[in-house]
């Protein structure tokens, strides 16, 4: 069955520090993955998403994710944070008729 | 409009109430979804659209929800009876197709509280 992982629920962060948010992923064949962020009261906006070809996909924001097949992974990062990026942020593969979601990472910018 | 609309945003009701919850996706988007997001929750899948195809209703957590979509375009959620665990976020979203590999577009969704 399909699901996803994300083992880190807060992540706190200085501004100007570079991120990474983990995301394990569990899908039968071959996955179709997606990063989405939530800021607070607004619904949610994909940064990226993984289909096929080159493992490293670049998406909005300065972010980027890459996939590794052997680690069942797709890892968000960003080299440099900035305060806006504070919010929620969601990794999700995609089923026969839904997206599976993770429970979510919130991240904290700090000055 | 270019996205996804939800309405109301928020809606405040009473326990034992019914309300629904109205999404407009996308003009041409064949498929749309409902999600539920409780607090500290991520998204629970509640039922999926796919053009005339009968609904995929697995993610239903009781018979007292249920939804339509009329013309293939407008879809309500209804939850009849509410009760104060129905209290969420009710998210929205449509996609070109079926097709694994088409991406979903959210709305901004509807904050139900039931008091």
């Amino acid at each position: 069955a399909q699901s996803v992982t994300q083992p880190d629920i807060h992540i706190t962060v200085s501004e100007g520090a570079s991120l990474e948010l983990r995301c394990n992923y569990s899908y039968g064949a071959t996955p179709y993955l997606f990063w989405y962020v939530q800021s607070p009261g607004q619904g949610l906006q994909l940064l990226l998403k993984y289909f096929s070809g080159d493992t490293l996909v670049q998406g909005i924001k300065g972010f980027e994710a890459e996939f590794k097949r052997s680690q069942s992974s797709f890892n968000l990062r960003k080299p440099s944070v900035h305060w806006s990026d504070a919010a929620e942020y969601f990794c999700a593969v995609r089923g026969a008729n839904n997206l599976f979601f993770g429970t979510g990472t919130r991240l904290t910018v700090i000055p | 409009g270019a996205g996804v609309s939800q309405s109301p945003s928020n809606k405040v009701t009473e326990k034992g109430k019914d309300v629904e919850l109205r999404c407009d996706p996308i003009s041409g988007h064949t498929a749309l979804y409902w999600y539920r997001q409780s607090l500290g929750q991520g998204l629970e899948f509640l039922i999926y659209f796919q053009g005339n195809s009968a609904p995929d209703k697995s993610g239903l957590p009781s018979d007292r929800f249920s939804a339509e979509r009329t013309g293939g375009s407008v879809s309500t959620l209804t939850i009849q009876r509410t009760q104060q665990e129905d209290s969420a976020v009710y998210l929205c979203a449509s996609s070109r197709g079926p097709t694994v590999n088409t991406e979903a577009f959210f709305g901004q969704g509807t904050r139900l509280t039931v008091v």
